[in-house]
């Protein structure tokens, strides 16, 4: 099946500083990819959609200026967590949407655990 | 976007078969229905998916009736590594946002 990978899996970062993580749809060309963060024992919670080669869509109430998104090929998404603090410590995970073993199925990654301390 | 609602918790003991509902009242005529499974510190892993009627594969069985309000997730014969969040999801195919609800979990016992 269709494979979409994250990279790091874990991070840890200083407060203040910014970090970058990566979603890239191995198989298949993902023309729009979906970013959630998850807190301990809740459900996904949508952050926001980037369609390949435009800006991104961000839910409400969420910062688009902390949390950048780039998708700037069809197989590789970046969302940035600019001057992190520790409440923005999260899971992470992405998903993809493309032509893949269905069009209609989307796909997730394996999910990112951001530490800020 | 149809909005799901599914039990926010079962129990089962292995062996057994687990049927887990899901309910979608106002889903679109082009929607479908997709399950997903998530273990803690994962990401959401694709389980099955249909349209109308049944779906059958290696791992699952998925029943919706014929108005699709409803669907049912079905696993035979669970085993403790079954214990784990299920997400039914609905929606389209061009402009579809997968939206989570709060999932069922399923706790399997020895």
């Amino acid at each position: 099946g269709a494979v979409v990978s994250q990279h790091p899996s874990r991070v840890i970062c200083k407060s203040g500083t910014s970090v970058k993580i990566e979603c890239r749809s191995l198989d298949f060309q993902a023309t729009t990819m979906f970013w959630y963060r998850q807190f301990p024992k809740q459900s996904l919670m949508l952050m926001a959609t980037s369609n390949e080669g435009s800006k991104a869509t961000y839910e409400q109430g969420v910062e688009k200026d902390k949390f950048l998104i780039n998708h700037a090929s069809l197989t590789l998404s970046t969302l940035t967590v600019t001057s992190a603090h520790p409440e923005d410590s999260s899971f992470y995970i992405c998903s993809a949407s493309g032509q893949a073993d269905s069009g209609n199925t989307i796909y997730f990654g394996e999910g990112s655990w951001l530490t800020v301390v | 976007l149809a909005k799901t609602t599914q039990p926010i918790s079962m129990d089962s003991y292995e062996g057994q078969e687990v049927n887990i509902t899901c309910s979608h009242n106002n889903i679109a005529t082009n929607d479908y229905i997709t399950w997903y499974q998530q273990f803690p510190s994962q990401g959401p892993r694709f389980i099955i998916q249909g349209y109308k009627t049944k779906v059958t594969n290696e791992v699952a069985s998925l029943f919706i009736p014929a108005d699709r309000k409803s669907s049912t997730l079905s696993l035979p014969r669970v085993s403790l590594s079954d214990t784990a969040v299920y997400y039914c999801l609905v929606g389209g195919t061009r402009s579809y946002i997968p939206t989570f609800g709060r999932g069922t979990s399923l706790i399997v016992h020895p």
